[in-house]
């Protein structure tokens, strides 16, 4: 079975450019989860889908991240314009729909630095 | 925000000897509460987990005690090898959360031949 797939893997920006990330999650997993891990800290949740609907966002800084997950699979995360505390690994991770174990399974991440 | 609080921030222990981490939670709603290990440049792997129903699951060499009215859980690790050199990180989820991992600060753990 082939895990959560990540890219790009580093990413370097000047601040208030632009960067994208993108997740593919394991086939037939229904939920989505993006995180930003900042250096020596645990992983903190930005945003959860369910299929393509939005479960939870309260800790995603809307006035500049967006993240969409068209057709319930693939899912892209946008930061515009990024800030110096931005530099961060951003992890994907998802997890199936049909046991409540709550496991969830990550991708190796994007380890973005923003100049 | 409910947090989940884990010490110590690094460990060191010599191989063949035992690895403790520890962990304390606020938020009661939590019923699920996994151990993550992390390697440098991968993504975090679920290790163990334990739900509130039992107060110590084993696997292998990797043990989780619990202990609800403290709000606690503790990570052991026997017979601690170099290979278990990573960052270990405890979580909860459970209730109006569930989903959510609420992850503890991390704990780098070296274990020295």
């Amino acid at each position: 079975e082939a895990g959560v797939a990540q890219s790009p893997r580093y990413k370097i920006i000047e601040k208030r450019q632009s960067v994208a990330f993108w997740c593919n999650p394991i086939s037939g997993h229904a939920t989505l989860y993006w995180y930003q891990q900042i250096l020596g800290q645990g992983p903190k949740l930005l945003i959860q889908f369910q299929n393509n609907g939005v479960v939870d966002d309260s800790q995603l800084p809307k006035d500049r991240f967006s993240a969409e997950r068209l057709k319930g699979v693939d899912s892209t995360l946008k930061i515009q314009p990024a800030k110096l505390e931005d530099s961060a690994v951003y992890l994907c991770a998802s997890s199936p729909p049909w046991q409540r174990t709550d496991t969830q399974y990550f991708g190796p991440g994007t380890r973005l630095t923003v100049l | 925000q409910q947090q989940v609080k884990q010490s110590p921030q690094s460990l060191i222990v010599q191989k063949g000897g035992i690895s403790i981490i520890n962990c304390a939670y606020e938020n009661t709603a939590f019923d699920y509460f996994p151990w993550y290990q992390q390697f440098p440049g991968k993504g975090p792997a679920l290790l163990i987990a334990i739900r509130p129903d039992v107060s110590e699951k084993k696997e292998g060499r990797f043990t989780i005690s619990f202990n609800k009215s403290a709000k606690q859980f503790s990570l052991h690790i026997m017979d601690s090898q170099p290979g278990d050199s990573a960052t270990y990180f405890c979580a909860g989820t459970g209730g109006t959360s569930y989903g959510k991992l609420t992850f503890g600060q991390g704990t780098i753990l070296t274990v020295h031949p």
